[in-house]
């Protein structure tokens, strides 16, 4: 089955830094891959969508980048600030279900440290 | 602005107790999920319903059961909680017509069942 792997559970950096975050996928490649952004003890909210004919897409301070033949999505946050403290989940469709019902990954909590 | 809204943050129970997690969304969408959140797995999916009175199953159904009457509303029912569905309860919506595909997420459901 489709699996989607946030290798780093946590990631410190010091502020002003870019921080990078990884996102890995078994199997087929999905038609698109989301960014969400998760506060503590709040619901996930979407920041990115890049689609798998896409090689990077910006928004801000954000860049998604895709790569089909790694299977891997790779999120940067350049000039990083405390307020960008937050868990990052990775997310795809389930092409199994044939519905728009999505996979996501364990997610990568990040600090930023002034 | 789309609002998701679970009507409990915080619940309670005990061991045995018939739990309803109710939520609601106001954008019109067709497709809702549950999602449950628990520490290291990520979010997990329980049920989801791409109509009214329509319902699949997800990743891990075992113990739930849900209900979509109208479409704004989709309910998760745990007939008889157990310790092991202490968990962060997320609800979310779609609109399948929309090119992003992002789900707009509750702000959850934090249950301790004892």
């Amino acid at each position: 089955s489709q699996k989607i792997e946030q290798n780093s559970e946590a990631l410190n950096i010091q502020e002003g830094k870019t921080a990078t975050l990884t996102c890995n996928y078994t199997n087929y490649s999905p038609a698109y891959l989301q960014w969400y952004r998760q506060d503590p003890g709040r619901g996930p909210v979407f920041l990115l969508l890049i689609r798998e004919n896409e090689k990077e897409k910006r928004k801000e301070r954000l860049k998604v980048t895709f790569d089909t033949t790694l299977k891997q999505s790779l999120f940067h946050i350049t000039a990083s600030q405390p307020a960008d403290s937050a868990t990052y989940l990775c997310a795809q469709i389930r092409v199994d279900t044939g519905r728009r019902a999505l996979t996501f990954g364990s997610g990568t909590r990040l600090q930023v440290q002034p | 602005d789309v609002k998701v809204t679970q009507s409990s943050r915080y619940l309670v129970k005990r061991t045995g107790e018939k739990v309803f997690l109710e939520c609601v969304q106001d954008m019109d969408h067709e497709n809702m999920f549950w999602y449950r959140q628990d520490p290291g797995l990520g979010l997990r999916l329980i049920y989801f319903s791409y109509d009214v009175k329509m319902k699949e199953k997800g990743d891990i159904p075992e113990g739930y059961s849900v209900s979509r009457e109208k479409k704004e509303r989709f309910s998760l029912i745990l007939e008889s909680a157990s310790t092991n569905q202490t968990s962060m309860y997320l609800c979310a919506s779609i609109d399948p017509g929309k090119n992003t595909g992002e789900l707009f997420f509750g702000e959850g459901s934090r249950l301790t069942v004892l």
